[in-house]
């Protein structure tokens, strides 16, 4: 049972490139997180997906975009990437939107911009 | 929106000790769960615990829903108990959870 999956688990990029963070689950789950994580600080919520084909602003979406692509996936793209958006990013996901269920997360992204 | 803070921020311990990490919070949640944050990064769901006491192995924690407060307790620590150890919880609309700062917590040999 893999639960979250994302990928890639590291990347190095230049400012300016773009790239998709993925992240499937396989859990049978109908809400999912993408949150990030910056030195000495617990984790801040970019974008969410109650159900699929619905999609939500967090905390801090400036600068991204994201696709709920089926029940199972959920990618989040940097369309013109910033030194700012360094960080650890983490997919998660619950059975539904505010359920009495935990989140489960995956193992994260190390993103790097230069 | 909601608060959460966790204390204390840095723990220092010899292997064998025991501990108590708190997490407050500053409004009715429905979703309360307990994180270990590795050396390598991977977030560990600990407990799932938004009212209640739970028991893993050395680890338990309780929740006080209606006091606004978590405990986590380690007992018998050893070194590969280090890491970061974040509360956090689901009270707004968005069913995000809201993390505290979290407690470093390094056990030394």
């Amino acid at each position: 049972n893999a639960g979250v999956t994302q990928t890639p688990k590291f990347q190095v990029l230049k400012t300016g490139q773009s790239m998709t963070l993925q992240c499937a689950q396989d859990m049978n789950h109908n809400s999912m997180y993408w949150y990030r994580q910056d030195p000495g600080m617990g984790l801040r919520l970019i974008y969410y997906s109650a159900s699929e084909g619905t999609t939500d602003k967090g905390e801090v979406p400036n600068g991204y975009n994201v696709s709920r692509l089926n029940k199972r996936e959920f990618s989040l793209r940097l369309e013109s990437a910033a030194p700012s958006q360094t960080s650890v990013y983490f997919c998660a996901s619950s059975e539904a939107l505010l359920s009495n269920q935990p989140q489960h997360f995956g193992d994260g992204t190390r993103l790097s911009i230069l | 929106g909601i608060q959460v803070e966790q204390s204390p921020p840095d723990l220092i311990l010899q292997e064998g000790a025991n501990s108590t990490l708190r997490c407050n919070f500053s409004d009715s949640v429905n979703n309360l769960q307990w994180f270990h944050q590795n050396p390598w990064g991977q977030l560990i769901n600990l407990f799932y615990i938004p009212s209640g006491t739970k028991q893993n192995g050395r680890l338990s924690a309780t929740t006080v829903a209606t006091e606004r407060y978590s405990l986590l307790y380690i007992s018998s620590s050893q070194t590969t108990d280090s890491g970061v150890y974040f509360c956090a919880v689901v009270g707004g609309s968005q069913g995000n959870l809201i993390f505290g700062k979290g407690t470093k917590l390094s056990v030394k040999p």
